[in-house]
């Protein structure tokens, strides 16, 4: 079946510009979770949606960053302004449910270049 | 800040060898979650212990929790050029499956 996938593979953007980041999650599944992964570093959380809302918003960095899934499904994550330090791959995954021990199925995440 | 420190960064051993790999806390977890990941992949779930001093096998790898919930291992029996990659440990943040991670054992096994 298909599994969690993340659009585009690769954004090179010049600082400042906005983009977006699209992850289409696993049909059925209603917890949603980005994460964001520096060279050299494990994944950090940013954001996580149960259904249509952002149920757990504390790890975005700053108010640059935004995410939203309006129908529940697919969710887009916004960045403005982009820095260099925004480089980084941006892993989204799903779950069949939220809470412990729902197993999360990550997408093959977007490497974000910021020149 | 829960923080978990993982052991060694990395690991470049031959084919054949054993090797362990740890995860560790100074905060308790209610459970935690290894992960292997590849290049250009996301991480992919390989187990999860959840009770203090829980050992799980899955064929030549070994999961242990700790004790206390603070610390976990792996051990890899035997390894082969197969399982190279990134191993990632994760405790669960709350309990709506936010997951902090570790930096990850970059591992390599050469033939």
């Amino acid at each position: 079946g298909a599994g969690v996938s993340q659009t585009p593979s690769n954004k090179v953007t010049e600082k400042g510009k906005y983009v977006e980041l699209r992850c289409d999650p696993i049909s059925g599944h209603t917890a949603l979770y980005w994460y964001r992964q520096s060279l050299g570093q494990g994944p950090e959380f940013l954001i996580y949606f149960q259904g249509t809302g952002a149920a757990d918003d504390s790890g975005l960095p700053n108010d640059r960053f935004f995410a939203v899934r309006p129908e529940g499904s697919v969710s887009t994550l916004k960045i403005q302004r982009t820095e260099r330090g925004d480089s980084a791959v941006y892993l989204c995954a799903s779950s069949l449910n939220s809470g412990s021990l729902g197993e999360q199925f990550f997408g093959p995440g977007t490497r974000l270049t910021v020149l | 800040t829960q923080l978990l420190e993982q052991s060694p960064q990395f690991l470049s051993i031959q084919e054949g060898e054993n090797l362990t790999v740890y995860c560790n806390s100074s905060s308790v977890f209610s459970s935690l979650q290894w992960y292997r990941q590849e290049p250009g992949e996301g991480p992919v779930l390989l187990v999860t212990v959840v009770t203090g001093g829980e050992v799980k096998k899955l064929k030549r790898l070994t999961f242990q929790f700790g004790d206390a919930r603070k610390d976990s291992s792996l051990h890899i029996t035997a390894a082969q050029p197969g399982d190279t990659g990134l191993y990632l440990c994760a405790g669960e943040r709350g309990s709506q499956g936010n997951l902090i991670f570790g930096k990850g054992t970059k591992l390599s096994v050469k033939p």
